[in-house]
């Protein structure tokens, strides 16, 4: 079956700016996570949805936004870009609940903030 | 706060040699995972361990949960440059939909 898909692989913005990138799960899949990973802080938690609904938040700031839709897709946005936000940003699909299932991660979107 | 720690952070070994990399917590898990991640890819997972003392292997790479569930082992048996990566370990909790990773192991392997 098809892995995790997410778009764009790459991207270059600037500070001030906002991006916004897409998850696609594993067909069958209704829980989706993202991840933030930089060398100094390895893999961050950012949120969780389930059929739509947030369902756990990381300790990240308010620029930092998601939603999932009825077809299990996933969009997170960033808004006001800071140079510390340049990171792999990684989605990860599973069937159910987080803490007992696997996880299958995306190739990740490499975020360059300049 | 919850904390995976693991050990070493890098480590470079001659292909042949034999290696144990470690992953400790003050807690409790009710599940840990073992995944690899490659250079510009997303980790990929590797195995499940769910019960204390419990040790897996998935051929040349040996699990081992600890009997506490606090900690968790891979030894990989001489090593190939293919095993090159970052070796991340991540623990679950039953009380919470909720998974916390390791900062991994990068390991290289010199042909």
């Amino acid at each position: 079956k098809a892995g995790v898909t997410q778009t764009p692989r790459y991207l270059i913005k600037t500070r001030g700016q906002q991006v916004t990138l897409s998850c696609s799960p594993i067909s069958g899949h209704r829980s989706v996570s993202w991840y933030q990973q930089t060398p100094g802080q390895g893999l961050q938690f950012l949120f969780e949805y389930f059929s739509e609904t947030q369902r756990n938040k990381g300790n990240f700031p308010g620029r930092f936004s998601g939603r999932q839709f009825s077809n299990s897709r996933s969009e997170m946005n960033v808004s006001t870009l800071e140079l510390g936000d340049s990171a792999l940003y990684l989605c990860a699909s599973y069937r159910d609940r987080m803490n007992t299932g696997e996880l299958f991660f995306g190739e990740g979107s490499r975020l360059t903030v300049l | 706060t919850q904390l995976l720690e693991q050990s070493p952070q890098f480590l470079s070994i001659q292909e042949g040699e034999n290696l144990t990399v470690y992953c400790n917590s003050s807690s409790v898990f009710s599940s840990l995972q073992w995944y690899r991640q490659e250079p510009g890819e997303g980790p990929v997972l590797l195995v499940t361990v769910v019960t204390g003392g419990e040790v897996k292997k998935l051929k040349r790479l040996t699990f081992q949960f600890g009997d506490a569930r606090k900690d968790s082992s891979l030894h990989i048996t001489a090593a190939q440059t293919g095993d090159t990566g970052l070796y991340l370990c991540a623990g679950g909790f039953n009380s919470a939909s909720k998974i916390i990773f390791g900062s991994g192991t990068r390991l290289s392997i010199r042909p």
